[in-house]
C-alpha cells in the first residue's frame, strides 16, 4: 500500500515561532487531509488540499501532487497548536479509504 | 454544525468480556469508516461502509470483532471477547463521495482492556 512519511517526529517551539511540517507519500493521490489531534483523542480537520495552497488563520498547507509531498505552515504558534499533526492520504485507486502517517507531535512552550 | 457522534467515551472492561461501541455520522454521509489508533500511532481503518454495505473489512479481526451498519445511518462495532492488546483508541469516521469525500471525525471511545 501507499506509504506516508511525515517529518520532523517531535518539535518543540517558543511560542510566536514558526513552523514547516512535512509529509512524503509514495504514489499518486486523490486526496489529501491535514488534522491536528486535539489533548482528548479527537482529530481536527484542518485541510482538505489534493493539491495548492490553502490558508486558514495562521495556517497554511501547500500540496505538489507532482512531486508527492505537502507541507503545514504554522505562524505565530500558541500553546493550543500543541498536539499531535496528522496527515493521511487517499491513494488514487478511488477506494476513498485514508492512510495515516505517523504524525508530528508539536510542543509550543509559554 | 454537523457533527459524528460517538459513544461511550470511555470504557474499560475486563478481557474476555464483550464490548460495542456506537457511532452516528453526519446526516447524509453514505460512507462510514471504523479506524483504530494505538498510541503513539496514526489510526488505521478496521471496516468501511457504502450506506449499509461492507466495502473493504480487509484489517478487521474478524474472530472477534463484527461491525454493522443494517439501515445505513448509525453503526455498531463490537469486540467479543475483548483482549489486552485491543486496548486503543477507536475512531468513527464519515464523508460523502458527493461534496468531495473530506473525512470527518469523531470524539472517540477510549477503550482500556484490564
Amino acid at each position: 500500500g501507499i506509504q506516508v512519511e511525515q517529518s520532523p517526529p517531535d518539535l518543540i517551539l517558543q511560542e510566536g515561532a514558526n513552523s514547516t511540517l512535512r509529509c512524503n507519500f509514495s504514489d499518486s493521490v486523490n486526496n489529501l487531509q491535514w488534522f491536528h489531534q486535539n489533548p482528548w483523542g479527537q482529530l481536527i480537520n484542518l485541510f482538505y488540499i489534493p493539491s495548492g495552497t490553502k490558508q486558514n488563520g495562521r495556517l497554511s498547507a501547500t500540496t505538489v501532487a507532482t512531486e508527492r509531498y505537502s507541507l503545514l505552515y504554522i505562524s505565530s504558534s500558541q500553546t493550543t497548536d500543541s498536539g499531535v499533526y496528522f496527515c493521511a492520504v487517499e491513494p488514487g485507486t478511488n477506494d476513498y479509504k485514508l492512510s495515516f502517517g505517523a504524525g508530528t507531535t508539536v510542543t509550543v512552550r509559554a | 454544525e454537523a457533527e459524528v457522534a460517538q459513544s461511550p467515551r470511555y470504557k474499560i472492561t475486563e478481557k474476555s468480556q464483550a464490548v460495542a461501541f456506537w457511532c452516528d455520522p453526519i446526516s447524509g454521509h453514505a460512507t462510514l469508516y471504523w479506524y483504530r489508533q494505538i498510541l503513539g500511532q496514526g489510526p488505521e481503518l478496521l471496516v468501511q461502509f457504502q450506506d449499509e454495505s461492507v466495502v473493504d473489512d480487509s484489517q478487521l479481526p474478524k474472530d472477534r470483532f463484527s461491525a454493522e451498519r443494517l439501515k445505513g445511518v448509525d453503526s455498531t462495532l463490537k469486540i467479543q471477547p475483548a483482549e489486552l492488546g485491543d486496548s486503543a483508541m477507536y475512531l468513527c469516521a464519515s464523508s460523502s463521495r458527493l461534496l468531495g469525500g473530506e473525512q470527518f471525525f469523531g470524539p472517540g471511545t477510549r477503550l482500556t482492556v484490564l
